[in-house]
Formats: C-alpha cells, structure tokens, sequence
C-alpha cells in the first residue's frame, strides 16, 4: 500500500501561470517532506523540503504548504516556466530527512506550455 | 566536481541472465544508496552503504539481488538471475556523512529491461 500518493500522473500548465502539485500521504509518523524534480535521463535533484514544525516554506519561486491535519501537501510553482518541465516527486521521512528513510510517490509530469 | 555516475546508461537482458550496474559516488561520500523505480510508480529505497558497510538493507527484494561496495568507493548492484519484474531504473545516491536530503545527489540511472 502505498504511503505517499500523487494522484495526479500528469499535470500541463500554460506559462506564466501557477502550477500546484498535490501529495497525500498515510503515515502519520512522517516528520519531513521533500519535493524532488526530475528530467529525462537524468536523476532526481533536490527542490526544496519542509520540517512538520511548519506548515509553509518558501524559495523563490517555489512554496510548499503543508497541511498535517489532512496528511496533505503541496508545490506551488509561481510563475511556471518551459524548464519547468520535468517529473515532480514528493517524498517523506520519518527520521527528518535521511536518505534511506525516504518514502517517495509515484511522480507528476508537469508540462509547462510556452 | 564529477557527479554520482552510473554505468551502463541501458541493459537489456533475457530472463534468467546475470546483469550488473555500477555506481561511481561523489569522492568523499561515505554514504551511497541504491533505489529502483518500477514501471514509473514510486522510488524505492533498496538499501544504503556507509563506506563499505551495508547500513540498511531492508529494501533489497529479495536474493537474488546482491549489493557490494568493496574498498569504500564503488558499489555494484548485481541481479541474479534476472526476472521480468525486475525491469525498471536503478538510481544510485551519494552524500557526506551526517548530510540530509538537500545534499542527496543522484545518478543519471539505469534502465534495465529483463526480456
């Protein structure tokens, strides 16, 4: 059973816009969340994180809120670009961050239109 | 700085065949870390070295996967014998030691298809 969900595969976007990833995940454990970007034929890269001790945090264009009550997140990407474009996953920690202790989602696709 | 490199990029295989990957780390990073991604669903963790010791193995799937990382540098990634649910990207992970994940970096990976 999956324990962290991206319900949406997919996701397209027209330039200049907002784009907002969602993520939902089951275990009330997790105490740190990190969004990952991915582009083809390459590895994920780091984006940006959130401890539970928050519920927003922000870098450039980039925020991430969280919402614990609802086991919920998001990345909200303001204004989306054409490199943008890549797959997005959210990932979630227990022990507050540590490489073998991530529990990662299946991905979005975000395609940011010109 | 040369980054986590991976190798081979591909491998196509047929059931049964030996296959395997090759994780060069970042020099200096103590920790390295095996995933696969299955059929574009999640990352999942398969396990973690700190320098030549396995840390956490606790995701490898089974035994016919064996993971070694001789001298401290390196690690290879073998499957023996391969299975077709053994299709996906492998990606390899290095950071310092006592790093978080900001300072995770991950290879390019491998695509294995198992035929």
């Amino acid at each position: 059973d999956q324990q962290v969900k991206q319900n949406s595969p997919s996701l397209s976007v027209q330039e200049g816009r907002i784009s907002i990833l969602n993520c939902d995940y089951t275990n009330s454990m997790f105490d740190y969340f990190l969004w990952y970007k991915k582009y083809p034929a390459e590895g994920p890269t780091f984006l940006i994180s959130i401890s539970s001790i928050k519920d927003k945090n922000e870098d450039g264009r980039f925020t991430v809120f969280l919402n614990k009550s609802a086991k919920h997140l998001s990345l909200h990407i303001v204004p989306s670009q054409p490199g943008d474009s890549a797959v997005y996953f959210c990932a979630a920690s227990e022990m507050g961050g540590y490489g073998q202790n991530f529990v990662f989602g299946p991905g979005t696709r975000l395609s940011v239109l010109p | 700085e040369a980054g986590v490199t991976q190798f081979p990029s591909h491998s196509v295989i047929e059931k049964g065949q030996t296959v395997t990957l090759r994780c060069d780390p970042i020099s200096g990073h103590d920790n390295l870390y095996w995933y696969r991604r299955v059929m574009g669903k999640e990352i999942k963790f398969l396990l973690h070295f700190v320098k030549e010791s396995k840390q956490d193995e606790s995701g490898m799937p089974n035994n016919r996967f064996l993971a070694e990382r001789t001298g401290g540098t390196y690690s290879t990634l073998k499957v023996q014998p391969a299975e077709l649910e053994d299709s996906g990207v492998y990606f390899c992970a290095s950071s310092l030691p006592g790093q978080g994940s900001e300072k995770l970096f991950f290879g390019s990976g491998t695509q294995l298809s198992v035929l």
